[in-house]
């Protein structure tokens, strides 16, 4: 059991809008901390995809956005290309437990 | 080019060790907290280490803590996973990442990760 929820899949025809959230609590996200999200496509390591909520790392495409609310936040992938099919991992930090950064069970994009 | 480069995995019996390593080249390690994550094969990643810059502050996940030690050496510009007493939960991919440097808790690198199969 995660301490960071996500949905384990999502799907969307190419072209479509999706969105992945991730539910956290009082001591993650509704604490104040960042989210952050990490894709990771079949066979490879995860790679940083947002940081700080909603903020892009050079050379990641504007389709992919972050948001944040409370104890929740959510990816939102558009106009889905087949090659955005992956896993898509949430990431905050937890003041509760020893290991301090948490990660959400992960949530796997298909695309139709 | 950032690259960080784990090794040391393999297939222990249970109650064996085994010590990872993280070589890192193409920035300034000393400057930089890492981490190590795992992902049991066809699971979800689990966060199960941090140590800062300096080597003065180490966390560990409950499902690790008291038989894995993290440690690093900035002369080698290495981080290293000792791991004892291994049970058959431990068999995961390993993986080596650098912290963010603006105290964001997020990880901006990844290894290619080292497989660790516990099994008799």
């Amino acid at each position: 059991q995660s301490v960071l929820t996500q949905p384990p899949s999502v799907s969307g025809a190419p072209g479509q809008r999706v969105t992945i959230s991730c539910t956290g609590s009082s001591s993650n996200i509704g604490a104040g901390y960042d989210v952050h999200w990490y894709q990771q496509l079949p066979g490879t390591a995860p790679k940083l995809l947002i940081y700080g909520n909603n903020n892009r790392p050079s050379g990641v495409p504007a389709r992919f956005s972050g948001s944040k609310s409370g104890t929740s936040a959510s990816l939102a992938i558009t106009g889905l290309q087949a090659e955005d099919e992956a896993d898509y991992y949430c990431q905050s930090y937890d003041n509760s437990l020893s290991a301090t950064r948490v990660f959400g069970g992960g949530t796997k994009l298909t695309v139709l | 080019e950032v690259q960080l480069v784990e090794s040391g995995g393999g297939v222990v019996q249970p109650g064996g060790s085994l010590r990872l390593s993280c070589p890192a080249s193409g920035f300034t390690f000393s400057n930089y907290e890492m981490n190590w994550v795992r992902q049991a094969p066809g699971k979800g990643l689990e966060w199960i280490s941090y140590i800062n810059n300096i080597g003065t502050t180490i966390y560990y996940a409950d499902s690790v803590k008291g038989r894995f030690t993290t440690s690093r050496d900035d002369a080698q510009n290495s981080l290293y996973l000792q791991m004892n007493n291994l049970r058959a939960e431990d068999t995961a991919l390993y993986y080596c990442a650098r912290g963010d440097s603006s105290g964001w808790y997020y990880v901006d690198i990844w290894g290619q990760g080292t497989l660790v199969t516990v099994s008799s």
